[in-house]
């Protein structure tokens, strides 16, 4: 079983829909989690990352982390076509970093 | 600063010769990484430095792949010798210290494609 587990997606929504990308782990040790965002033909770049349950919000972008279900969520509001990138999960622990294969995203204007 | 430098953008070669991939950090980082991604498998983690000495191999797939970092600012990842299974993507990230919360900047990356 991997790490991590992602839809691969391809997801598609209207400019201004909300958009929620999700992401699975198996392992329940000592961890913090991270969202990172890449566009094509470029290497990611981290958005969030939070360490506990509940939400940490960043502007239009909310990261969610439910430890009960082994559950990450990345919430978009307002999604722009600029958001159009492949969302990354990561689950970091000590300085193991276990990512998602990706969900690319496209918002269309 | 110029980010993360990665060298070359891109690589084709084939199948059984020596590939170096280059990587220069942000200056002052302390922690290298050498990723690879592919459709299938996503993002790996292959090998990582702290202050010039590698701490972390497990990821590395092959005896074929091995990595350097002679100085604080220069890394080589080589495969020798290189497969059609090895192509992929390739990425260098850095990051200041390496630990809880610290942000890994990643270079452009270098597409490998071995025939």
């Amino acid at each position: 079983q991997k790490e991590v587990e992602q839809d691969p997606g391809p997801l598609s929504v209207p400019e201004g829909a909300i958009v929620s990308l999700n992401c699975t782990y198996s392992n329940s040790a000592f961890q913090y989690f991270m969202w990172y965002r890449q566009y094509s033909r470029k290497g990611p770049e981290l958005l969030m990352y939070t360490y506990s349950s509940g939400n940490k919000e960043d502007g239009r972008f909310t990261a969610q982390v439910d430890k009960s279900s082994k559950y990450i969520s990345l919430f978009i509001r307002d999604s722009q076509p600029s958001d159009s990138a492949t969302y990354l999960c990561a689950r970091v622990t000590g300085n193991q970093f276990y990512f998602g294969t990706g969900t690319s995203l496209t918002v269309i204007p | 600063d110029a980010g993360v430098i990665q060298s070359p953008r891109h690589e084709v070669t084939e199948m059984g010769q020596e590939v170096t991939l280059r990587c220069k950090p942000i200056s002052g980082h302390d922690y290298l990484f050498w990723y690879r991604q592919t459709m299938m498998r996503g993002l790996e983690l292959l090998i990582y430095f702290n202050n010039n000495v590698p701490i972390d191999d497990s990821g590395m797939p092959e005896d074929r792949f091995s990595a350097k970092m002679p100085n604080a600012s220069f890394s080589t990842l080589k495969i020798q010798p290189s497969e059609p299974r090895d192509s992929a993507v390739y990425f260098c990230a850095s990051s200041l210290r390496g630990g809880r919360g610290d942000t890994q900047y990643f270079g452009p990356g270098t597409r490998l494609t071995v025939l």
